[in-house]
């Protein structure tokens, strides 16, 4: 079935320094779904991306959904220590699941 | 609101044994799932349901059953644990999913272990 790929899979950053990760769908997606897990918690939805090309901002992170609805980044300026935690994004497969990337794991050096 | 609440948080089993992870939610949504979650695979549906009476198989339904008599609980059952079922397990649950998806909400998870 259809599969969302994310990239990295794990990210080290100095605290100050941008993060991005990216998510692939190798078919077209009605939405794309954004979600933080804390270390030991459980995931928590940031946003849904729905249009071709979007673009949302939440403080210092940037959602983007490509133009062909296959791909979507998330981008957070100026990574501080409470961004740690797994980001995982997650789209439609058929007309009732929901499946998610991998994730990308992001560390923060204070 | 409670939201998503999940009993126990943590359980260990022998290999063999059988158990109900119980996930409920108070927020009358129609749609519920459950996702196991292991390190570099991110979360994996097992088993989803889009209403009371309704529940189908995800990705990994294997060693694995649900029910929904109740628009409020979703349990998973493990017919015979197998070490490989060591994993984290989320219930979540939404107004809809795929092409209709709506906001999940995760409950805390289950942390379970099979020796």
């Amino acid at each position: 079935g259809q599969q969302v790929m994310q990239i990295p899979q794990y990210q080290h950053v100095q605290e100050g320094e941008d993060f991005t990760t990216y998510c692939n769908s190798s078919t077209t997606l009605s939405n794309i779904q954004w979600y933080k897990q804390r270390p030991g918690g459980h995931p928590v939805f940031l946003i849904q991306l729905v249009k071709s090309g979007e673009v949302k901002k939440q403080k210092r992170l940037t959602f983007q959904f490509g133009e062909a609805k296959k791909n979507s980044s998330l981008h957070i300026t100026a990574t501080q220590t409470t961004d740690v935690g797994t980001y995982f994004c997650a789209g439609p497969q058929g007309a009732q699941k929901l499946v998610f990337g991998q994730g990308t794991r992001l560390t923060i050096n204070p | 609101n409670a939201g998503v609440t999940q009993t126990p948080k943590f359980q260990v089993l022998k290999t063999g044994q059988s158990m109900t992870l119980q996930c409920a939610q108070d927020m009358n949504h129609e749609y519920m799932s459950w996702y196991r979650q292991d390190p570099g695979m991110g979360l994996r549906l097992i088993h989803y349901s889009v209403g009371a009476g309704i529940t189908d198989q995800g990705e990994v339904p294997n060693g694995y059953n649900v029910s929904r008599s109740t628009t409020e609980d979703f349990p998973l059952r493990l017919l015979s644990a197998a070490p490989s079922q060591t994993s984290v397990y989320f219930c979540a649950s939404s107004y809809g999913a795929g092409t209709g998806a709506s906001k999940q909400y995760f409950g805390p998870g289950t942390r379970l272990t099979v020796t």
